[in-house]
């Protein structure tokens, strides 16, 4: 199914800990975005790219690290994992500017 | 930071009634983007409207554009228990918003009472 999948779908970390969250898309979107979602701040941006080998760092990046060697994927790495970056996780892609993001299914972090 | 600003927050109609959402925004965009999210989903993109549009159908869906205003409104027609979901209005903009030109409001909850 043409779409954005992301891995996992759940996940507990300690504090300490580093993880990569796994985002891939089928549809040769050249658009790809990481947003976390906390109740009542909407949607923040983690980092972005345009296409393979460009990313650029969004509203909250500290503590996230991103890469994009394929169009397909774009990993979001979690270098010291902290009770803060407790959140659900979006990866979504578009084909432009002018274009709607489709979203994958999230992950739920919780770091301890 | 935030840009578009839904309101109401919250809203419960009852099925059938017609649901309309608003959004403000501050400063010009290029064009600007509503998306439904289900509770435990992702969201779902809806509609994109230009900035030199002034209105767009999808369906029971009606989304109109006013520049001057810097505001945009969502209606839903005949909802449907199904339409229950948060609402996000998002902008985005050449020069401004986040990283990527789009910027998410905290969005409106609209609950459709059977």
């Amino acid at each position: 199914n043409a779409g954005v999948t992301q891995t996992p779908k759940f996940q507990v970390l300690k504090t300490g800990q580093s993880m990569t969250l796994q985002c891939a898309q089928d549809m040769n979107h050249e658009y790809m975005s990481w947003y976390r979602q906390d109740p009542g701040m909407g949607l923040r941006l983690i980092h972005y790219s345009v296409g393979a080998g460009i990313t650029d760092q969004g509203e909250v990046p500290n503590g996230y690290n991103v890469s994009r060697s394929t169009t397909e994927d774009f990993p979001l790495r979690l270098l010291s994992a902290a009770p803060s970056q407790t959140s659900v996780y979006f990866c979504a892609s578009r084909g432009g500017f002018h274009y709607g993001y489709t979203f994958g299914s999230g992950t739920r972090l919780t770091v301890v | 930071s935030q840009q578009g600003e839904e309101d109401p927050q919250a809203l419960s109609i009852q099925e059938g009634e017609n649901a309309t959402m608003n959004c403000s925004y501050k400063t010009s965009i290029n064009n600007l983007q509503w998306y439904r999210q289900n509770s435990g989903r992702g969201l779902v993109h809806l509609i994109l409207i230009r900035s030199n549009e002034r209105e767009k159908h999808s369906g029971r869906l009606r989304v109109t554009l006013d520049t001057s205003k810097k505001s945009s409104s969502l209606l839903i027609t005949a909802s449907r228990a199904a339409d229950t979901a948060s609402y996000f209005c998002a902008t985005g903009s050449y020069s401004g918003g986040g990283a990527d030109g789009l910027t998410f409001g905290k969005g409106t909850h609209l609950i459709i009472q059977p």
